[in-house]
């Protein structure tokens, strides 16, 4: 159980175009909802938390303009990188957490490239 | 500002042996706690998570939590090359928001 389907697993861009990740669960409904941004040989930063049908919570030092998240149902969100950069060149996770419990599940995971 | 720490390593060990991956935490407050294993790549999966002082067993892995001393371990019995990857260690302070320690890279050799 506890599955968290992410997709794609990668992709191009060019700079300046938007990208958009989905998030889905595929086996319960996820409350709370997570994205990661992980550089390479770093940790995985938080960059918001996102609960279905409100906004986003985006943490310190992430731009909501441009990384738009979406949280439409309790099984799906998305991840919108807005005018995409170079520097937006990173893997992207999400995680959620089930309905009442205390472990967040991650999906596989999105490369994302600018080039 | 809540911090979780890992010795980045790499923590090498012959196959067979215990690997030993340590963790401490700078948020009194810390509720959960979670051990994740990432392959290089690969998202993190989680291993297990503990919530209680004392140790925690599920076949191979054995977590160890001491609030007193804000530490969490990881112990790794019958350590196989395939237990080759970064352990995350994370931190649940509230919120379900985890915080992420940088991971401890295992080798494990033939």
């Amino acid at each position: 159980g506890a599955v968290v389907s992410q997709h794609p697993s990668w992709v191009i861009c060019k700079s300046g175009t938007s990208v958009k990740i989905e998030c889905r669960s595929l086996d319960f409904q996820a409350t709370t909802m997570f994205w990661y941004r992980q550089f390479p040989k770093q940790s995985l930063m938080l960059m918001a938390t996102s609960n279905e049908g409100s906004k986003a919570t985006y943490e310190q030092g992430v731009e909501k303009d441009k990384f738009l998240i979406n949280h439409a149902s309790l099984t799906l969100s998305t991840l919108t990188v807005t005018s995409a950069h170079p520097e937006d060149s990173s893997f992207y996770i999400c995680g959620a957490d089930e309905e009442g419990g205390n472990t967040i599940y991650f999906g596989e995971g999105s490369w994302l490239t600018v080039v | 500002q809540k911090e979780v720490e890992q010795n980045s390593g790499p923590l090498s060990v012959p196959e067979g042996a215990i690997a030993s991956l340590n963790c401490t935490y700078s948020d009194r407050g810390s509720q959960s706690f979670f051990w994740y294993r990432q392959y290089s790549g690969k998202s993190p999966e989680l291993i297990m998570f503990i919530y209680s002082n004392g140790d925690k067993e599920d076949g191979r892995f054995t977590a160890q939590l001491n609030k007193a001393s804000q530490y969490v371990s990881l112990l790794i019995r019958d350590s196989q090359p395939s237990d080759s990857a970064t352990y995350l260690c994370a931190v649940n302070s509230g919120y379900s928001t985890l915080t992420f320690g940088k991971g401890t890279m295992l080798l494990v050799s033939p």
